[in-house]
């Protein structure tokens, strides 16, 4: 069974870091890109960050670009996303997922999903 | 940049009705593009990608179609459990894109 387990949100102040962990099982977790979506309280998905499958090509959504770090690690089957610098729009349930895109063109898009782990920046 | 516009922003329908959202590409996307289904508190579903093929689990009731730029999600007869927040989908290169959203509401 596919799991993606999210861990490493919570309260943080204006300025502050925090590293967001996500531990994948259940599949061959080094032939995936691996993704960060948020989702802002009450709003809609906002895609942060991906990662391809042996992490040399990493991109990132404008806002968060300088600020955020997205690594994996494919001996420890894990992704992570580190976060400074953190303002008040960065609050958001923070969810770790998987697509598919291989050298060839293929693509199949983000299937598994974590249940997310929710980051608040508030003084 | 490609942007995705979902309409309408709610719709608000009876189960046992049909349910048609849309989805405007602002260039071509090809075929690439998906749609997911999320329910409060829940992570999104995926329910459609390339456009017309659904994802494994998804019922017959959930169907895809696209005319050039433009997108639809057809739900066929809406059960309780369809009552939900739909989400576009697509990929350039290594950005990902979502629509804005359709909130399905039960009238």
């Amino acid at each position: 069974e596919v799991q993606l387990v999210e861990s490493g949100g919570g309260l943080v102040q204006p300025g502050g870091s925090l590293r967001l962990s996500c531990a994948a099982s259940g599949f061959t977790f080094n032939i995936y890109w691996m993704t960060w979506v948020r989702q802002a309280p009450g709003k809609g998905l906002e895609w942060v960050a991906n990662i391809n499958q042996d992490g040399s090509e990493k991109y990132y959504v404008d806002s968060v670009k300088g600020r955020f770090t997205i690594s994996r690690d494919n001996a420890k089957n894990s992704l992570y996303l580190q976060m400074n610098s953190l303002r008040a729009e960065d609050t958001a349930v923070y969810y770790c997922a998987r697509e598919y895109y291989d050298s060839s063109g293929y693509y199949y898009p983000i299937d598994y999903w974590g249940q997310g782990t929710l980051v608040t920046v508030s003084s | 940049e490609i942007v995705l516009t979902q309409s309408p922003v709610t719709l608000s329908l009876s189960p046992g009705e049909r349910a048609t959202l849309s989805c405007r590409a602002s260039q071509s996307v090809s075929s690439f593009l998906a749609w997911y289904q999320q329910k409060p508190g829940q992570a999104p579903r995926l329910l459609i990608y390339d456009a017309f093929n659904r994802a494994t689990g998804i019922p017959a009731r959930f169907s895809g179609s696209a005319s050039g730029t433009d997108f639809t999600l057809t739900i066929s007869s809406l059960e309780p459990e369809d009552f939900a927040v739909y989400y576009c989908q697509h990929r350039t290169n290594w950005r990902i894109t979502f629509g804005q959203g359709t909130r399905l509401e039960i009238k």
